[in-house]
């Protein structure tokens, strides 16, 4: 059964850091580029960042680039999104997915970031 | 910077069919991919590279793209797939998801 799970979220004031952790589980992570894509509450769906199957590259947008780092630990099939400078506009539910790769795409569960001072 | 653009709503009755259209510039050389979330729970792969179907995603989603337009394609529309539609493209390696689109059957 293929599984991600999404942590690390909370709630944080504007300016402050937060790690998110994906833990993979049931196909090849290795194998699969890696999204971090948000849903701010009652708005549609954001990318937010894709890192490489083997992490040699890593793509943003240009609301977080700067802010952001995506990373990733293939040994132990785990997805990173290290969010500094956190503004009132990064609250969201946050979820890791996998690139599309001949049909096959998974997705985490969310995890909830709040931006509140 | 690049848009993908969707109507915000579609509303059919069960068994009719729903049209779901995305606009962008770059869809001519750019695949376009089809997600179904509905309410509370992660999005759903339902159609990749323009118009192919995951495996257990029911025959009665299609979808094709054409010049700037891509369409996805509800056949027989059931009151289950009731939800929100986003199309998602690349551009410059970097992901775009459209605004979404409601289909509501009843």
């Amino acid at each position: 059964q293929m599984h991600l799970v999404d942590s690390g979220g909370g709630v944080v004031q504007p300016g402050g850091s937060l790690r998110l952790s994906c833990a993979a589980s049931g196909f090849i992570f290795r194998s699969f580029g890696m999204h971090w894509v948000r849903q701010a509450p009652g708005k549609g769906l954001e990318w937010v960042a894709v890192i490489w199957d083997d992490g040699s590259q890593k793509y943003y947008s240009e609301s977080v680039k700067g802010r952001f780092t995506v990373s990733r630990d293939n040994a132990n099939n785990i997805l990173y999104l290290q969010m500094n400078s956190l503004r009132v506009e990064d609250t969201a539910l946050y979820f890791c997915a996998t690139a599309a790769v001949r049909g096959e795409n998974y997705w985490g569960q969310g995890i909830s970031v709040t931006v509140s001072s | 910077s690049y848009e993908l653009t969707q109507a915000p709503s579609v509303s059919v009755s069960p068994g009719q069919t729903a049209r779901i259209t995305c606009s962008g510039d770059a869809l001519p050389r750019k695949y376009v991919y089809w997600f179904q979330q509905k309410s509370g729970q992660a999005p759903v792969l339902v159609i990749y590279e323009d118009n192919k179907r995951p495996s257990g995603i029911p025959e009665r989603f299609s979808a094709f793209s054409s010049g700037t337009m891509a369409t996805l394609t509800v056949s027989g529309a059931q009151v289950e797939d009731e939800a929100d539609y986003y199309c998602y493209s690349t551009d410059t390696n970097r992901g775009i998801f459209g605004g979404g689109t409601r289909l509501t059957v009843l």
